[in-house]
Order: C-alpha cells, then structure tokens, then sequence
C-alpha cells in the first residue's frame, strides 16, 4: 500500500543535543510537511517543500531545519532541543498545493527531551 | 487569516447513539474544509472533505457534513457511533496551500 512512513516511532534526546526525524513517502506527491502538534493542540505547521521548494512558516523557530534530499524523503533537523520541542512531528504529503489536495499523514514520532 | 474553533474539547457519546461535532471557521475568501480523525498513537486520516457543489458531504464510517456558508459552520455528524469512533477529531481549513487545523474534540464512547 501507498503510504507514507515516518521513522523512529519514538525518539528520546537530551537537552540541545542534535536530533534529526525521518519521513518517507511511497505516494510519489509533490509536497511534503511537516507539524508539530502538542499535547492535546492541534497540528501546527512548520514548513514545506513543494518539490525542492522550501517554504518556511514565518513563526518557524531558527531551531527547526528540513532537508528534502529527493522526492521521497524530507528530514527534520532540531539543532539544539529544548524541553518545549518535546511534542509530536507529523509528516504528510499531498499531490499539489492550492488548498483542495487531501493531506496524507504519516503516524508521526513523538519526541521526548530530557 | 483563517481560523477554526471547535467549541467542544470533550465530548462523551453512548454507543449507538447519535453524534454531532461542531465547527465554526473564519476565513475572508472561499476555503475548502476538512475533517480529519487521529485514532491514539496514530497519524491523522481524512473523514471527508468539502470544495464545492452539495452542501452535504458523506465520508468514511458512516460519517456526513454540513457545509451552512451564512453560520460558517461544517458540523460532523453520525446518527450512530460505535466503540471504534473513539478518536481525535479535527476540523480544518484551507484557503491556499495551507491547512489551518482546530484544537480537536475528543470523541469518547460510553458501552
């Protein structure tokens, strides 16, 4: 099946040490996102790339990176994580933008910092 | 800009009685509308979606929608729920490539 695939599950860091999350995606689509979505709030956009570009939310902390080496992965890069990163980050695609394109999530990481 | 307010946090059902969600959005142009259901430990997953045409959307699970533009309200409804409804349920909008989600309303269901 189609879908798209988000690695690891869970992960745990430490304080301001570097953590990268993994998504994948077998849709061959166009775009992909990535939310950060905290205890019981919603999904909160952070960027995405349509193709190879790179459009940043403009309350996007500097902390946050994302890489999109090719059409099926798209990394996100916490440089230094703080205990208030601590959340769940969903990945998801779509075919296009424009608004009326199905997002197709991943089931997400939730990322724990110690 | 566009908002979504989802009025009920929390909400408890009996099983296999009716349902409804509420949702209210603000937007200054025309917007798609969307719910989607997160189950635990899970990503989300679209129920249904409205663009254009009939203001009665039908989705996956027995789920519908009404689209009312002059109480710009999208309400989902289920005239029966089932154990398995329980879940996470966020209403959003979009009005060009970004999806604007509300802050959910948990859909608990009482054997």
């Amino acid at each position: 099946d189609a879908m798209v695939i988000q690695n690891p599950r869970y992960q745990v860091t430490q304080f301001g040490k570097p953590v990268t999350l993994s998504c994948s995606q077998t849709l061959n689509h166009n775009v992909m996102y990535w939310y950060q979505q905290k205890s019981s709030q919603a999904p909160k956009l952070l960027f995405h790339y349509y193709d190879k570009d790179f459009n940043n939310e403009a309350d996007t902390p500097d902390n946050f990176q994302s890489r999109r080496p090719n059409t099926s992965f798209c990394f996100l890069d916490i440089r230094s994580p703080g205990l208030g990163d601590a959340a769940m980050y969903l990945c998801a695609t779509s075919y296009a933008t424009g608004g009326a394109d199905t997002q197709y999530f991943g089931p997400g990481t939730r990322l724990t910092v110690l | 800009a566009q908002s979504v307010t989802q009025l009920d946090s929390q909400v408890p059902v009996f099983e296999e009685a009716p349902v409804e969600l509420r949702c209210n959005y603000s937007s200054s142009v025309s917007v798609y509308l969307f719910w989607y259901v997160q189950y635990p430990n899970q990503g989300l997953q679209l129920l249904l979606k409205y663009l254009s045409g009939s203001t009665l959307v039908k989705g996956i699970n027995g789920f519908e929608a009404e689209f009312n533009k002059s109480q710009t309200s999208f309400h989902l409804r289920k005239p029966s729920v089932h154990i398995s409804d329980t879940a996470e349920y966020f209403c959003a909008v979009s009005e060009s490539e970004k999806l604007t989600f509300g802050t959910g309303t948990r859909l608990t269901i009482i054997p």
